[in-house]
């Protein structure tokens, strides 16, 4: 089973600001690897799949990298809509398929 | 315009059953793999179940299997999760997704598109 970790659980970040959120598999997952955004009351958005490829629609603020094993999903400039948690999922092999347990972006 | 609905979420008693259903419409249904992810109150997402567009090859986490059964319909562009012998722990927003890529006879559990979600809770 490949257990997926993320860090930190939690990120206050001023508007305008960079945020770097981690992803970190427990064996590697080549490049099989989706980034999420969760809003409160919401379905999750993807963001992100092969690790770097930007999903439709998705501002260019926002950049996915990594393989292996390490991840890191960045936001260069925060903006209000950005304040969501995110999760990373990998797809390379499962069952069982596994999510990292969030990162939430909050407003500092 | 890709949509997921799913429905038939509420309040059961542990022990009980329930079945969700989801239906699909704006893309080729049976075509597409699809799954159902559930979210626990103020909880992570995790993953329930993946069946491949043609039905022939299901999936299921360890916490459910023998007790929840995916299958679909694609004659009438509907997913389903029948629901057995719930628990407290089954208690969550039960969310189905589509697989990005066309996956006739196969998963690859990358989720482009979500549903909204159905509230199940199993109390007594």
């Amino acid at each position: 089973e490949i257990v997926m970790t993320q860090s930190p659980a939690s990120l206050s970040v001023s508007p305008g600001e960079r945020a770097t959120l981690s992803c970190r598999a427990s064996e590697s997952v080549s490049s099989n690897l989706a980034w999420y955004q969760q809003k409160p009351g919401q379905a999750p958005r993807l963001l992100f799949y092969d690790a770097s490829t930007r999903a439709t629609g998705i501002p260019a603020r926002f950049s996915g990298s990594g393989s292996g094993t390490e991840f890191t999903l960045t936001i260069s400039s925060l903006q209000s809509e950005d304040f969501a948690v995110y999760y990373c999922q990998q797809y390379n092999k499962w069952p069982p398929l596994n999510f990292g347990g969030g990162t939430k972006v909050e407003i500092k | 315009e890709v949509q997921l609905l799913e429905s038939g979420g509420g309040l059961v008693q542990p022990g009980g059953s329930l079945r969700l259903s989801c239906a699909a419409s704006g893309f080729t249904f049976s075509s597409y793999a699809v799954s159902w992810v559930r979210q626990a109150p103020g909880k992570g997402l995790e993953w329930v179940s993946s069946i491949s567009g043609n039905g022939g090859s299901t999936y299921y986490a360890d916490s459910v299997k023998g007790r929840l059964t995916i299958s679909r319909d694609n004659s009438k562009n509907t997913l389903y999760l029948q629901m057995n012998s719930l628990r407290a722990e089954d208690t969550a927003v039960y969310y189905c997704a589509k697989d990005k890529d066309i996956t006739i006879f196969g998963v690859v559990a990358l989720f482009d598109y979500w549903g909204q979600g159905t509230l199940v809770t199993v109390s007594s």
